[in-house]
């Protein structure tokens, strides 16, 4: 079946500097990847919807200079959080689907195991 | 505004027991309704998914039922075990455009030895 790799797991960093987190689709080619974040006890909140070689679109609230997407092949989307503080801190999850005409296209979509993102 | 609400919050159920979870949605252009399972640190996991044209899907002890007419669809996990105890999330997509998931608010079920 489809896999969504995310790296990495977990990330503790200071505030102030970035953090990059991979998405990969292992097994088969992702045009759209979405990126979601999620607090403690709550669902997923999707902050955007990333289309490979263009520029992703970002839901209402969520600041695209400080999220920057980046979805350069259509097997990796990465997601930078940019001079973070610790509101940042949260856990951040990742889903891909595939390309329009295959199998995975109209499949279920298939979720990273997320990162989790400490910014003391 | 929330697309897909559902209750309860949270359940506890007996080993053994029926654990039922309730989700119900407005937006008719929905066409596909997964349940997806999270445990703690991981990403949500498909479980079972339904399309509109069909009020009932089983997949071993999971099954989903639809109502097309009310507008609602529920999760029930036959014979719970203690291993079950996770996050439920069910969800729904529109057949066109992004076609990304509205989640629903969870359900933290734990089903007690």
């Amino acid at each position: 079946g489809a896999v969504v790799s995310q790296h990495p797991s977990r990330v503790i960093c200071k505030s102030g500097t970035s953090v990059k987190i991979e998405c990969r689709s292992l097994d088969f080619q992702a045009t759209t990847m979405f990126w979601y974040r999620q607090f403690p006890k709550k669902s997923l909140m999707l902050m955007a919807t990333s289309n490979e070689g263009s520029k992703a679109t970002y839901e209402q609230g969520v600041e695209k200079d400080k999220f920057l997407i980046n979805h350069a092949s259509l097997t990796l989307s990465t997601l930078t959080v940019t001079s973070a503080h610790p509101e940042d801190s949260s856990f951040y999850i990742c889903s891909a689907r595939g390309v329009q005409g295959t199998s995975s296209y109209n499949s279920p979509l298939h979720f990273g195991n997320g990162t989790r993102l400490t910014v003391t | 505004q929330q697309q897909v609400k559902q209750s309860p919050q949270s359940l506890i159920v007996q080993k053994g027991g029926i654990s039922i979870i309730n989700c119900a949605y407005e937006n008719t252009a929905f066409d596909y309704f997964p349940w997806y399972q999270q445990f703690p640190g991981k990403g949500p996991a498909l479980l079972i998914a339904i399309r509109p044209d069909v009020s009932e899907k089983k997949e071993g002890r999971f099954t989903i039922s639809f109502n097309k007419s009310a507008k609602q669809f529920s999760l029930h996990i036959m014979d719970s075990q203690p291993g079950d105890s996770a996050t439920y999330f069910c969800a729904a997509r529109f057949q066109t455009g992004a076609n990304n998931l509205f989640f629903g608010t969870g359900t933290r079920l734990t089903v007690i030895p």
